[in-house]
């Protein structure tokens, strides 16, 4: 257990409707960041924020969006859903180590849009 | 832009096998270097990682070595087990930042 949890765990819907999917990070963890897995693209970065402001973006796409709430926890809203954004989302959260960050990811959320 | 590039799976073992996943990456700049691995239903989890040329990275009888001549980042072990039985993903933090560049994953199985 990774301490970094992730709600729902599943979500079916349907094209073109919204959803927010949420993460917790691991507790005194400031940055979260979110990850997308799928058959044809593997892993692929999102975002990242960092104590409530975004710090890096990946290749997120416009419809999709995040934010990070004074209680550290993040959601991530993805809208006008396509059948291709049926994937595996990921969450992770980081620590500084003595040799550099470390993510630390969570179980995922895994949509089916139909 | 920086790229991941692992060994094509699956990869099928026997139980005490020697394991190699090969890595080798392409990267502007100096990355640190991660192995990730994902049971079955499961996250990644961090398995080691190394910061700079000729670190070693090693846990849990797992070691991989950072090769700057070569830009690789090899995961061996020396006897696999049926539990070692996962996907195993190679990557790299893009331009030293936190964002996280992954290969495509390696499938590992080990049978009895």
């Amino acid at each position: 257990d990774s301490g970094v949890t992730q709600t729902p765990k599943h979500l079916i819907t349907a094209t073109g409707q919204r959803v927010t999917l949420r993460c917790s990070p691991r507790s005194g963890d400031l940055s979260v960041y979110w990850y997308q897995q799928s058959l044809d693209q593997g892993l692929q970065f999102l975002i990242q924020y960092y104590n409530g402001e975004e710090r890096a973006k990946g290749n997120i796409l416009e419809r999709f969006s995040a934010q990070q709430f004074p209680d550290l926890h993040s959601e991530l809203n993805l809208s006008s859903l396509e059948l291709g954004d049926s994937a595996l989302y990921f969450c992770a959260s980081s620590v500084e180590a003595r040799t550099g960050y470390e993510q630390y990811f969570g179980p995922g959320t895994r949509l089916t849009v139909t | 832009g920086d790229s991941v590039t692992q060994m094509e799976g699956p990869v099928t073992l026997s139980e005490e096998a020697f394991l190699t996943i090969n890595c080798t990456y392409t990267a502007t700049g100096y990355p640190s270097l991660f192995w990730y691995v994902q049971y079955p239903g499961e996250g990644l989890q961090l398995l080691l990682k190394a910061t700079k040329a000729d670190d070693k990275g090693s846990n849990k009888g797992f070691e991989a070595t950072y090769r700057k001549e070569t830009t690789s980042f090899h995961l061996e072990k020396g006897s696999v087990q049926v539990s070692d039985s996962a996907v195993y993903f190679c990557a790299l933090d893009q331009g030293g930042s936190e964002k996280l560049v992954f290969g495509k994953g390696t499938k590992l199985t080990v049978n009895p």
